[in-house]
Formats: C-alpha cells, structure tokens, sequence
C-alpha cells in the first residue's frame, strides 16, 4: 500500500547549525510533496512544497530537494533556532489526498 | 493563527457515545478536510469537502460521518465511540477543489478523549 516514511523519528541539532530532516515515499505517481511543522499543542504549519517537476525548491532558511530516482525527499533548515523545535511531517499528494509521514521531532541543543 | 476554527478544543465522552466536532474554514475556502492524529498512526486523512460535496475519501471508519453546510462549515459526526477513538482530530481548508493539490491551512485541533 502506499506509504510515507521518515529514516529518523528524532533530530538532535545544536542551534546554529543546519537541520536535515529525510523523508522515503512509496508512491511514484504522487506528484505534490509538501514539509509541515506541528508544535506541540497546536496543529500541522505548512512549510514548503514541491511538485514533482522540480528538484530542489528554496524558502526561507528552508530548503526542500526531491530525489525522485530514489523516491526520497528531504528539509533542509538552515541556521537552527530554538523555534524550530517541532514535530516535522512531511506528506506526498496525489489524487486527491495527501499521505503524511509518521512524523520526526527535531530538538535544538543550545 | 491559520484562520481555521475549530471546535471544541477539548472532549471527554464515555465509549459508546456520539458527539459532533465542528470546523470553520478560512474565508474563501472552499474545501474542508478531516484527520486523525494519534501517536501510533500519524496523521491520517479522513475525508474532503468541496463547496458542500464530498470529494475524496481516506481511512475513515463507517461508524465515522460528516458532511459540509452552504456557509462551508463542516462538521464530523463520531459514534458509538470506542477508547481506539481517542486522538486529535484536525480540520484544514485549502481554496482548491478536487484533484490537486494546494496548501492546507489548519485549525488547532479537537482533542477527543474515551473514557
């Protein structure tokens, strides 16, 4: 079935440096990828996203690159700061659903 | 704050119970979609409205409804609540319809407890 995975359920940075956060997919048809950042207590906050035509797409002190060879997507958080501390999903779209990740806790070390 | 209201923001029920979780969208949007978070199974999407009609359907269970109303709110209707029920239930509103995908907005949560 399909399937959206995350290589480590948690992310240990010191603030400051950057962040990588990985993400495998299943679905090669799935054609919209997007990053989410959940702090606790609150719901999911859309990040970044990329659709399947492009390789790499840059945001602010974000950057998400799509491997579609490999079917792997990742987040690149650039210069970590203690707000960055959150849940991070990411999610693959098709159809007309998105399949999220089951999620990586990134925590800055000061 | 993403402009997605929801609520209650808490709710403690008893198994067997039904209760009504209540959504809001952004001004504008026309979709609403539902999802269940619980700490074994992720976020997992529930269902999809647009402008009043369902439009896409995930993992939700039967005992599970919802529906879309003429002022776009949305409710999700659960019954005959078991303890497996227990999770936080998001609601988010993107302006797309169907069939492609644009930014999903969303609210804070219901946190549902079965006791």
């Amino acid at each position: 079935g399909e399937s959206v995975g995350l290589h480590l359920p948690t992310l240990s940075v010191q603030e400051g440096d950057n962040s990588i956060i990985n993400c495998a997919y299943s679905n090669s048809a799935s054609d919209y990828f997007i990053w989410y950042k959940q702090e606790s207590g609150k719901g999911p906050q859309f990040i970044i996203d990329i659709r399947s035509n492009m390789d790499k797409r840059q945001g602010q002190r974000v950057t998400v690159l799509l491997n579609k060879t490999v079917k792997h997507l990742s987040l690149q958080i650039a210069a970590t700061q203690p707000g960055d501390s959150a849940v991070y999903f990411c999610a693959e779209g098709g159809a007309q659903k998105l399949v999220f990740g089951q999620g990586t806790r990134l925590t800055i070390n000061p | 704050d993403s402009g997605v209201t929801q609520t209650p923001k808490h709710l403690i029920t008893a198994t067997g119970q039904r209760v009504t979780l209540r959504c809001s969208p952004r001004s504008g949007d026309l979709s609403v979609y539902w999802y269940q978070q619980s700490l074994d199974q992720g976020l997992q999407f529930l269902i999809q409205y647009y402008n009043g009609e369902e439009r896409a359907k995930g993992n939700i269970l039967e005992r599970f409804s919802a529906q879309q109303f003429p002022d776009l709110h949305s409710e999700l209707n659960l019954s005959s609540l078991e303890l497996g029920d227990s999770a936080l239930y998001f609601c988010a509103s993107s302006i797309a319809s169907g069939g492609a995908f644009y930014e999903q907005y969303f609210g804070p949560g219901t946190r549902l407890t079965v006791t």
